[in-house]
């Protein structure tokens, strides 16, 4: 099985600042990963898929990168309603793990 | 609107039986897998399995296979995730989601969840 390694698991920010969170693949997935965003009590909101497509209706200050093993989700500049947790997920017909996730926190 | 809707939230007892569920419109629900996954307390997501209602073609995660069934009624636009016999580790949050039509398996809308606990 493929396995999804999010760094880090934790991260405090400012509003205003440029964050990254890491995904890493046990194997390469070419670009078979997507990102979703979770905030307590509301239903998760997909980000991105195929590692850099922004999903429609998506602010551009989200971005993904990467292919192979190493992907990136990259927030340029933080609002307040960024503060949530993300998940990278890879995905194919039979399988789709996520990462353990990263806690976005405010500093 | 494409809209994803799960019943309400369930306190069982260990042994019980459960068959929550989850309801599709403003699209075509018989043309796009549907998934299942799984959040328990203070932990992250985990993808339990999807089904293809048109003809009901499911797969699950090693990790569930046996432990629960995943069916859908395309007839209704309903997706079922069932338990034969809970057990307290079953204590979760759980969501449905519908993947895109392109061919890819990610998930594009999700339902609200459903908090499934089960305590004696």
């Amino acid at each position: 099985d493929i396995q999804m390694t999010q760094s880090p698991s934790t991260l405090s920010a400012s509003v205003g600042d440029r964050v990254t969170i890491t995904c890493r693949a046990s194997q390469s997935i070419s670009s078979w990963l997507a990102w979703y965003q979770l905030k307590p009590g509301k239903a998760p909101k997909l980000l991105i898929y195929k590692a850099s497509s922004l999903e429609s209706g998506v602010p551009s200050r989200f971005s993904g990168s990467g292919s192979g093993t190493e992907f990136t989700l990259t927030i340029s500049s933080l609002q307040p309603d960024d503060f949530a947790t993300y998940y990278c997920q890879h995905y194919n017909s039979y399988s789709g793990t996520f990462g353990q996730g990263t806690k976005l926190e405010i500093k | 609107e494409v809209q994803l809707v799960q019943s309400g939230a369930e306190v069982k007892k260990p042994g019980e039986s459960l068959k929550i569920s989850c309801r599709g419109s403003g699209y075509n629900f018989t043309i796009y897998w549907i998934g299942w996954a799984r959040q328990m307390p203070g932990k992250g997501l985990e993808w339990m399995g999807i089904i293809y209602p048109g003809d009901s073609d499911t797969r699950y995660s090693p990790s569930f296979q046996g432990q629960v069934t995943i069916s859908a009624d395309k007839s209704i636009s309903t997706a079922y995730l069932q338990w034969s016999s809970l057990k307290a580790s079953d204590t979760a949050m759980y969501y449905c989601a519908k993947t895109d039509l392109s061919g890819s398996y990610f998930f594009d809308n999700w339902g609200q969840g459903t908090l499934v606990t089960v305590s004696s």
